[in-house]
């Protein structure tokens, strides 16, 4: 079974400063991806940033980078220049690369950017 | 290139009413999923397609949650008899498969059981 465990339920930033969001994960599939998304108010997920499990390098994609440690099992999700519009809920997923390739999601951690 | 639809956006029915959602995926994409998400919570996988094949089911979808993808393309979900208890947000997503993993999720239809 996968698990992923976000502890930060809120996290309140300063406009223009980077801000580290957490996730550690659990699973016992040799190959998986890990994944981030953003659900604004308006209750839409979007998808920012993937991670495969034998990539060597870590993701970036413009202003969001996912910082994989594989041994300490954790993929936390680094943003730079915080804006306003960063300002939504925050979750980490994870999903084998087999099979369904079905999503487990974190509870998600609510981010608010304060001018 | 649109991106996934959901229809309706919010459903309002009283207990024991059956209700059905309809979810077109980004055209092309041959895996469509269905996620339930409630409040404060991450969403959770409900039931996968590939194509029309109805691959995998959550524990979660009782015998009250039907869910069909008959050409390949759309998929409705339908609930009956429906429970306060099935007031969430129902998601869907599509991806192409392949090496390609992340999913694309719809608005969402609300749906509120009174």
């Amino acid at each position: 079974a996968q698990k992923i465990t976000q502890t930060q339920p809120g996290m309140f930033v300063q406009e223009k400063e980077a801000v580290t969001l957490d996730c550690t994960y659990d699973t016992s599939d040799p190959s998986y991806g890990l994944f981030w998304y953003k659900q604004p108010s308006s209750g839409e997920m979007i998808f920012l940033i993937y991670q495969g499990s034998y990539d060597q390098q870590n993701a970036t994609e413009g202003r969001y980078s996912l910082n994989f440690q594989k041994a300490r099992k954790s993929a936390n999700l680094v943003i730079s220049a915080s804006q306003l519009g960063d300002s939504a809920m925050y979750f980490c997923a994870m999903s084998p690369v087999q099979g369904a390739q079905k999503l487990v999601f974190g509870q998600g951690t609510r981010l608010t950017i304060n001018p | 290139d649109t991106g996934v639809s959901q229809d309706p956006r919010h459903k309002i029915t009283k207990r024991g009413q059956n209700v059905t959602f309809r979810c077109d995926p980004i055209s092309e994409h041959n895996r469509l999923y269905w996620y339930r998400q409630t409040l404060g919570q991450g969403p959770e996988f409900l039931t996968y397609f590939q194509n029309e094949a109805q691959l995998e089911k959550s524990r979660l979808l009782s015998d009250r949650f039907s869910a069909e993808r008959p050409k390949g393309s759309f998929s409705t979900l339908e609930i009956q008899r429906t429970e306060q208890g099935d007031s969430a947000m129902y998601l869907c997503a599509s991806s192409p498969g392949g090496t390609t993993y992340e999913q694309y999720f719809g608005p969402g239809t609300r749906l509120t059981v009174t």
